[in-house]
């Protein structure tokens, strides 16, 4: 157990579902993050919260679509995705000021 | 613009063999941080070392060691008498400085697959 828990683990979706990746940590961090993970690929930050702040990286496509309820929730909304949008996506805390940050196991998704 | 690279896509030693995985990394920041991270089969990133760029002094935690060279933006990782349940994508990280709520994730290297051999 790390101490961020992803679910579902594994997602299989079709082009035209609508779905969602919940990720939570009670670490007490101030940050949490969504990074993609394809094969062949570095990690890709997609979105970051933080207390103060939402960051959002424009070159993710409008079908994802992230919401951070609270300090130790976070959500991946995903809609009409892609085959190409078939990866790994896993979450991360951090508490700031350039410390470690904890992953979860990630969400392996598949998109038929 | 960050950058990390590594260079070894996939690295194959026989067991109790050393092994070293290259990191080299572009950055304008005068002050940042630097990490790496192993993965196992699992999916999950577990979390192995943090280094301030102002500590270049070289650190060796059991059969790990790493050697940080600023002069020539190099963070390299050496395993030791590697084994088998070392096996695993390893990955390099550059984060810049955060204060407050600021909000930089990490820029990574595409990683190297290390492969031990028994």
């Amino acid at each position: 157990e790390t101490g961020v828990t992803q679910t579902p683990r594994h997602l299989v979706m079709g082009m035209t579902n609508k779905k969602s990746l919940k990720c939570e940590q009670h670490l007490g961090h101030n940050a949490m993050y969504w990074y993609k993970q394809s094969a062949k690929k570095p990690l890709e930050l997609m979105f970051v919260y933080s207390l103060e702040e939402r960051v959002e990286n424009n070159s993710v496509p409008s079908r994802f679509s992230p919401e951070c309820p609270n300090s130790s929730h976070l959500f991946l909304h995903l809609h009409t995705l892609q085959p190409e949008d078939s990866a790994l996506y896993l979450c991360a805390s951090s508490p700031g000021g350039g410390y470690g940050y904890t992953f979860g196991s990630g969400t392996r998704l598949t998109v038929v | 613009a960050q950058k990390v690279t590594q260079a070894q896509t996939e690295i194959s030693v026989v067991e109790k063999e050393d092994v070293t995985l290259d990191c080299v990394y572009e950055t304008r920041d005068t002050t940042y941080y630097l990490f790496w991270y192993k993965q196992p089969p699992s999916g999950e990133l577990v979390f192995l070392i943090r280094r301030n760029s102002f500590d270049e002094q070289n650190e060796i935690s059991g059969r790990y060691s790493w050697n940080f060279q600023k002069s020539t933006s190099s963070f390299n990782f050496t395993i030791t008498a590697s084994q088998v349940v070392d096996s695993a994508v390893y990955f390099c990280a550059l984060s810049p400085p955060r204060t407050g709520g600021g909000a930089d994730g990490l820029t990574f290297g595409k990683g190297t697959h290390l492969i031990i051999q028994p």
